[in-house]
């Protein structure tokens, strides 16, 4: 089955730093969708990304979609304190059933 | 909308207890599920409803049952509960299956002693 791996699992920048996080896949991926998750909160929705080579920008976060659809990536540009929780890249399966969302990276941002 | 709702909270149990976390939307959506989230584990699908009547297994679904009688309503049953249950558990929905945002619930934390 799709195997997709997120990473790092944990980083600690320093507030003003930029910050970026992977996913890469074994298998094409129809689509990927990005969460974040502040500490003691649920996950909410942050993008989707559909389109081979797609890129995506909420203020300072850009999102990309690799060419090969099978990588992802979420950059924050000059980081801030509010920026801090466990980002996911959750992956459906072929039949869109099932929503995985594996262990994410968990950012820390030190004032 | 009050969106999705998880309750209760809080609770404690001992082994062997059975209990109900219950998870309600009103956003009329057709797919829901069910997380665990354990410390370095991350996000775990327990069990998901594509609709009414309808449910499957996802990655951890041993010592969880679920129904689905209505739309709004995806309870989830613990017949008996083991410490290896303590977690963070997330109801969420969405309006249906291939993308389209997931929404969360604010969770029931869920320990067993």
């Amino acid at each position: 089955g799709q195997q997709v791996m997120q990473i790092p699992q944990y980083q600690h920048v320093q507030e003003g730093e930029d910050f970026t996080t992977y996913c890469n896949s074994s298998t094409t991926l129809s689509n990927i969708q990005w969460y974040k998750q502040r500490p003691g909160g649920h996950p909410v929705f942050l993008i989707q990304l559909v389109k081979s080579g797609e890129v995506k920008k909420q203020k300072r976060l850009t999102f990309q979609f690799g060419e090969a659809k099978k990588n992802s990536s979420l950059h924050i540009t000059a980081t801030q304190t509010t920026d801090v929780g466990t980002y996911f890249c959750p992956h459906g399966t072929n039949t869109g059933n099932q929503f995985y969302f594996g262990t994410g990276t968990s950012l820390t941002v030190i004032p | 909308n009050a969106g999705v709702t998880q309750t209760p909270k809080f609770q404690v149990l001992k082994t062997g207890q059975s209990m109900t976390l219950q998870c309600a939307q009103d956003m009329n959506h057709e797919y829901m599920s069910w997380y665990r989230q354990d410390p370095g584990m991350g996000l775990r699908l327990i069990h998901y409803s594509v609709g009414a009547g309808i449910t499957d297994q996802g990655e951890v679904p041993n010592g969880y049952n679920v129904s689905r009688s209505t739309t709004e309503d995806f309870p989830l049953r613990l017949l008996s509960a083991a410490p290896s249950q303590t977690s963070v558990y997330f109801c969420a929905s969405s309006s249906w299956t291939g993308g389209v945002p997931l929404y969360f619930g604010p969770g029931t934390r869920l320990t067993v002693t």
